[in-house]
Protein backbone atom coordinates (compact mmCIF):
# COMPACT_ATOMS: atom_id res chain seq x y z
CA UNK A 1 0.00 0.00 0.00
CA UNK A 2 2.38 2.93 -1.16
CA UNK A 3 -0.46 5.72 -0.43
CA UNK A 4 -0.49 8.85 -2.31
CA UNK A 5 2.34 9.54 -4.28
CA UNK A 6 3.61 12.63 -5.95
CA UNK A 7 5.71 13.38 -8.70
CA UNK A 8 8.00 14.82 -9.65
CA UNK A 9 9.63 15.79 -6.53
CA UNK A 10 11.06 18.76 -7.89
CA UNK A 11 10.64 20.90 -10.71
CA UNK A 12 12.48 24.40 -11.67
CA UNK A 13 10.02 25.79 -14.48
CA UNK A 14 10.97 28.86 -16.93
CA UNK A 15 7.76 31.68 -16.92
CA UNK A 16 5.48 30.95 -19.28
CA UNK A 17 5.96 27.07 -19.15
CA UNK A 18 3.26 24.46 -18.37
CA UNK A 19 3.55 21.18 -16.37
CA UNK A 20 1.09 18.75 -14.88
CA UNK A 21 2.02 17.55 -11.26
CA UNK A 22 0.82 13.98 -10.82
CA UNK A 23 -0.99 12.45 -7.62
CA UNK A 24 -2.19 8.93 -7.06
CA UNK A 25 -3.49 6.98 -4.42
CA UNK A 26 -3.90 4.01 -3.66
CA UNK A 27 -6.93 3.55 -0.83
CA UNK A 28 -9.76 3.68 -2.86
CA UNK A 29 -10.86 7.37 -1.62
CA UNK A 30 -13.35 8.98 -3.12
CA UNK A 31 -12.06 12.90 -2.30
CA UNK A 32 -8.95 14.17 -3.60
CA UNK A 33 -7.25 17.92 -2.78
CA UNK A 34 -4.63 19.64 -3.94
CA UNK A 35 -3.05 22.66 -1.58
CA UNK A 36 -0.58 24.44 -1.95
CA UNK A 37 2.21 25.66 1.17
CA UNK A 38 4.09 28.83 0.71
CA UNK A 39 7.05 29.58 3.25
CA UNK A 40 5.75 30.60 6.67
CA UNK A 41 2.22 30.04 5.54
CA UNK A 42 -0.85 27.09 5.80
CA UNK A 43 -2.00 25.05 3.43
CA UNK A 44 -4.05 26.67 1.26
CA UNK A 45 -7.01 24.55 -1.13
CA UNK A 46 -6.39 24.86 -5.01
CA UNK A 47 -8.76 22.46 -5.86
CA UNK A 48 -10.34 19.64 -4.87
CA UNK A 49 -12.79 16.06 -5.81
CA UNK A 50 -15.14 14.59 -4.41
CA UNK A 51 -15.56 11.48 -6.83
CA UNK A 52 -14.35 10.91 -10.69
CA UNK A 53 -15.48 13.19 -13.10
CA UNK A 54 -16.04 15.87 -9.79
CA UNK A 55 -13.85 18.85 -9.33
CA UNK A 56 -14.38 22.19 -7.31
CA UNK A 57 -12.14 24.69 -6.88
CA UNK A 58 -10.86 25.79 -3.31
CA UNK A 59 -9.45 29.41 -1.59
CA UNK A 60 -6.83 29.32 -4.72
CA UNK A 61 -7.51 28.02 -7.79
CA UNK A 62 -6.32 30.68 -10.39
CA UNK A 63 -3.87 29.67 -12.81
CA UNK A 64 -4.06 26.15 -12.04
CA UNK A 65 -6.59 23.45 -13.97
CA UNK A 66 -7.61 19.61 -12.48
CA UNK A 67 -9.09 16.74 -13.99
CA UNK A 68 -10.55 13.20 -12.35
CA UNK A 69 -10.97 10.74 -14.69
CA UNK A 70 -10.26 7.78 -12.58
CA UNK A 71 -10.71 7.31 -8.52
CA UNK A 72 -7.24 7.02 -7.96
CA UNK A 73 -5.81 9.58 -9.92
CA UNK A 74 -6.04 13.56 -9.47
CA UNK A 75 -3.32 15.29 -11.95
CA UNK A 76 -3.02 19.40 -11.63
CA UNK A 77 -2.10 21.54 -14.80
CA UNK A 78 -0.19 24.40 -14.43
CA UNK A 79 -1.10 26.06 -17.84
CA UNK A 80 1.54 29.38 -18.09
CA UNK A 81 3.85 29.23 -14.83
CA UNK A 82 4.43 32.47 -12.62
CA UNK A 83 6.96 33.00 -10.33
CA UNK A 84 3.71 33.57 -7.55
CA UNK A 85 3.09 30.10 -8.41
CA UNK A 86 6.72 28.93 -6.68
CA UNK A 87 5.81 26.82 -4.08
CA UNK A 88 5.63 23.52 -2.46
CA UNK A 89 2.67 21.55 -3.60
CA UNK A 90 0.51 18.49 -1.40
CA UNK A 91 -1.70 16.31 -3.06
CA UNK A 92 -4.43 14.02 -0.83
CA UNK A 93 -6.68 11.97 -0.38
CA UNK A 94 -9.47 10.84 2.48
CA UNK A 95 -12.42 8.57 2.52
CA UNK A 96 -15.85 10.45 4.30
CA UNK A 97 -15.67 14.60 3.48
CA UNK A 98 -14.54 15.29 7.36
CA UNK A 99 -12.26 12.32 7.99
CA UNK A 100 -8.81 12.94 8.21
CA UNK A 101 -6.55 13.53 4.84
CA UNK A 102 -3.62 11.46 3.90
CA UNK A 103 -0.95 13.45 2.37
CA UNK A 104 1.71 12.70 -0.26
CA UNK A 105 5.53 14.04 -0.07
CA UNK A 106 4.94 16.88 -2.00
CA UNK A 107 6.39 18.41 -4.81
CA UNK A 108 8.59 21.76 -4.78
CA UNK A 109 8.25 23.99 -7.80
CA UNK A 110 10.45 26.82 -8.46
CA UNK A 111 9.39 29.49 -11.26
CA UNK A 112 12.02 31.55 -12.63
CA UNK B 1 -8.50 36.08 5.10
CA UNK B 2 -6.87 33.62 7.90
CA UNK B 3 -10.02 31.74 9.41
CA UNK B 4 -7.88 29.36 11.32
CA UNK B 5 -4.96 31.09 13.48
CA UNK B 6 -1.64 29.64 14.78
CA UNK B 7 -0.03 33.01 16.56
CA UNK B 8 3.05 31.26 17.61
CA UNK B 9 5.40 30.71 14.97
CA UNK B 10 7.43 28.40 17.46
CA UNK B 11 7.35 27.09 20.92
CA UNK B 12 10.63 25.00 22.67
CA UNK B 13 10.06 22.89 25.47
CA UNK B 14 12.43 20.58 27.41
CA UNK B 15 12.62 16.79 26.96
CA UNK B 16 9.86 15.80 29.49
CA UNK B 17 7.78 18.92 29.77
CA UNK B 18 4.50 19.33 28.57
CA UNK B 19 4.04 21.36 25.22
CA UNK B 20 0.73 23.48 24.44
CA UNK B 21 -0.03 24.38 20.77
CA UNK B 22 -2.83 27.39 20.31
CA UNK B 23 -4.76 27.66 17.62
CA UNK B 24 -8.10 30.34 16.83
CA UNK B 25 -10.69 30.41 14.64
CA UNK B 26 -13.08 32.95 13.27
CA UNK B 27 -16.04 30.88 11.64
CA UNK B 28 -18.62 29.65 13.79
CA UNK B 29 -19.93 27.07 11.19
CA UNK B 30 -16.72 24.83 11.83
CA UNK B 31 -17.77 22.38 13.65
CA UNK B 32 -14.59 19.63 12.94
CA UNK B 33 -11.13 19.83 14.04
CA UNK B 34 -7.75 18.33 13.32
CA UNK B 35 -4.10 18.74 14.37
CA UNK B 36 -1.61 17.46 11.50
CA UNK B 37 2.37 16.97 12.35
CA UNK B 38 4.95 17.59 9.92
CA UNK B 39 8.54 16.66 9.28
CA UNK B 40 11.08 18.87 6.88
CA UNK B 41 10.46 17.31 3.39
CA UNK B 42 7.82 15.20 4.43
CA UNK B 43 3.97 15.66 4.08
CA UNK B 44 1.20 16.25 7.15
CA UNK B 45 0.41 13.47 9.06
CA UNK B 46 -2.85 13.27 11.02
CA UNK B 47 -2.67 13.27 14.66
CA UNK B 48 -5.65 14.01 16.50
CA UNK B 49 -9.14 15.16 15.97
CA UNK B 50 -12.16 16.73 18.33
CA UNK B 51 -15.92 16.83 16.70
CA UNK B 52 -17.41 20.04 17.85
CA UNK B 53 -20.10 17.88 20.36
CA UNK B 54 -16.93 17.00 22.89
CA UNK B 55 -14.59 19.58 24.55
CA UNK B 56 -12.32 17.08 24.64
CA UNK B 57 -10.36 14.06 22.82
CA UNK B 58 -7.44 11.88 24.17
CA UNK B 59 -5.32 9.70 22.04
CA UNK B 60 -2.24 8.65 24.13
CA UNK B 61 0.15 11.21 25.00
CA UNK B 62 -1.92 13.89 22.87
CA UNK B 63 -5.14 15.94 24.05
CA UNK B 64 -6.93 18.46 22.39
CA UNK B 65 -8.93 20.93 24.40
CA UNK B 66 -12.06 22.89 22.25
CA UNK B 67 -13.75 26.14 23.91
CA UNK B 68 -16.47 26.91 21.33
CA UNK B 69 -17.25 30.20 23.41
CA UNK B 70 -14.04 31.18 22.89
CA UNK B 71 -12.96 29.21 19.11
CA UNK B 72 -10.06 28.13 20.76
CA UNK B 73 -8.45 24.94 20.30
CA UNK B 74 -5.15 23.40 21.84
CA UNK B 75 -2.85 20.52 21.42
CA UNK B 76 -1.09 19.28 24.73
CA UNK B 77 1.60 16.80 24.59
CA UNK B 78 2.82 15.15 27.68
CA UNK B 79 5.53 14.14 28.17
CA UNK B 80 7.09 15.90 25.32
CA UNK B 81 9.28 13.74 23.56
CA UNK B 82 12.63 15.01 20.88
CA UNK B 83 10.95 12.89 18.40
CA UNK B 84 7.17 15.92 18.45
CA UNK B 85 9.64 18.32 17.19
CA UNK B 86 8.16 19.23 13.90
CA UNK B 87 5.55 21.38 12.70
CA UNK B 88 1.88 21.35 13.47
CA UNK B 89 -1.28 22.87 11.75
CA UNK B 90 -4.47 23.04 12.83
CA UNK B 91 -7.00 22.76 10.58
CA UNK B 92 -10.87 22.91 10.61
CA UNK B 93 -14.14 22.64 8.24
CA UNK B 94 -18.01 22.91 8.46
CA UNK B 95 -20.52 20.40 7.87
CA UNK B 96 -21.70 22.42 4.68
CA UNK B 97 -18.66 22.41 2.97
CA UNK B 98 -16.50 19.97 1.44
CA UNK B 99 -13.18 22.34 2.78
CA UNK B 100 -10.53 22.43 5.15
CA UNK B 101 -8.85 25.55 6.05
CA UNK B 102 -5.27 25.13 7.79
CA UNK B 103 -3.44 27.22 9.88
CA UNK B 104 0.04 28.79 9.36
CA UNK B 105 2.18 26.50 11.76
CA UNK B 106 3.58 26.42 14.86
CA UNK B 107 7.32 24.81 14.91
CA UNK B 108 7.87 22.75 18.07
CA UNK B 109 11.10 21.95 19.55
CA UNK B 110 11.64 19.79 22.42
CA UNK B 111 14.99 19.95 23.55
CA UNK B 112 16.80 16.57 25.25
Amino acid sequence: NAGVTQTPKFRILKIGQSMTLQCTQDMNHNYMYWYRQDPGMGLKLIYYSVGAGITDKGEVPNGYNVSRSTTEDFPLRLELAAPSQTSVYFCASSLPRQDEQFFGPGTRLTVL
Amino acid sequence: DQQVKQNSPSLSVQEGRISILNCDYTNSMFDYFLWYKKYPAEGPTFLISISSIKDKNEDGRFTVFLNKSAKHLSLHIVPSQPGDSAVYFCAASSNTGNQFYFGTGTSLTVIP
